[in-house]
């Protein structure tokens, strides 16, 4: 099965500072997503890659996805407190049939000191 | 406003008592998914659902049951609850489960079995 490791497990940083997020998966993506947790809450969509290479932008997220396809990264620009949080990437993944399931990472834990 | 719902929000129970977590979306989504998230476990998969009357086992199904006789509705039900069993459940439902396709999440049952 798909395994996603995720780095690093945590992250403190200071307000304003720029920050990198990786998911690396034992197998090729064909599709991964990236989520965000708010302690004991639901996990919010941020960006879906698809493509080697391709690489999305909201406000200050950036996410790439390698060219080979394994390998996941999520920049956040000049943190800020809102973006405190815990990262999620996730990935579809063949489990035999014509089914697919969707499997996570660890989680990174996002703190941002003002 | 589209969303996946779950109930309740938390639940104290004791060991042994049936209960059961609904989880409705209304996306007209084919593919619905059970998850647990446990401190350094993440998220991981209970049961899912390609479609009504389509389930199948995820990573950690023991003691745990589920139903899908309707598009919106993929309740979990625990027979016979246990305090390993105390954790954040998540209900998510994606369009479909091939590739690709976003998922939507619940905001979450906190369960505790004592």
């Amino acid at each position: 099965s798909q395994e996603l490791e995720q780095s690093p497990q945590s992250l403190i940083v200071q307000e304003g500072k720029n920050l990198t997020i990786n998911c690396t998966s034992s197998k090729t993506l064909y599709g991964l997503y990236w989520y965000k947790q708010k302690y004991g809450e639901g996990l919010i969509f941020l960006m879906m890659l698809q493509k080697g290479g391709e690489e999305k932008s909201h406000e200050k997220i950036t996410a790439k996805l390698d060219e080979k396809k394994q390998q996941s990264s999520l920049h956040i620009t000049a943190s800020q407190p809102s973006h405190a949080g815990i990262y999620l990437c996730g990935a579809d993944g063949y489990s035999g049939g014509s089914n697919y399931k969707l499997t996570f990472g660890k989680g990174t834990l996002l703190t941002v000191n003002p | 406003e589209a969303q996946v719902t779950q109930n309740p929000r938390y639940l104290i129970t004791v060991t042994g008592k049936k209960l059961t977590v609904t989880c409705s979306q209304n996306m007209n989504h084919e593919y619905m998914s059970w998850y647990r998230q446990d401190p350094g476990l993440g998220l991981r998969q209970i049961y899912y659902s390609m479609n009504v009357e389509v389930t199948d086992k995820g990573d950690v199904p023991e003691g745990y049951k589920v139903s899908r006789k309707e598009k919106r509705n993929f309740p979990l039900i625990l027979e016979s609850p246990s305090p390993n069993q105390t954790s954040l459940y998540f209900c998510a439902s994606k369009l479909h489960g091939a590739l690709n396709t976003e998922a939507f999440f619940g905001q979450g049952t906190r369960l505790t079995v004592v």
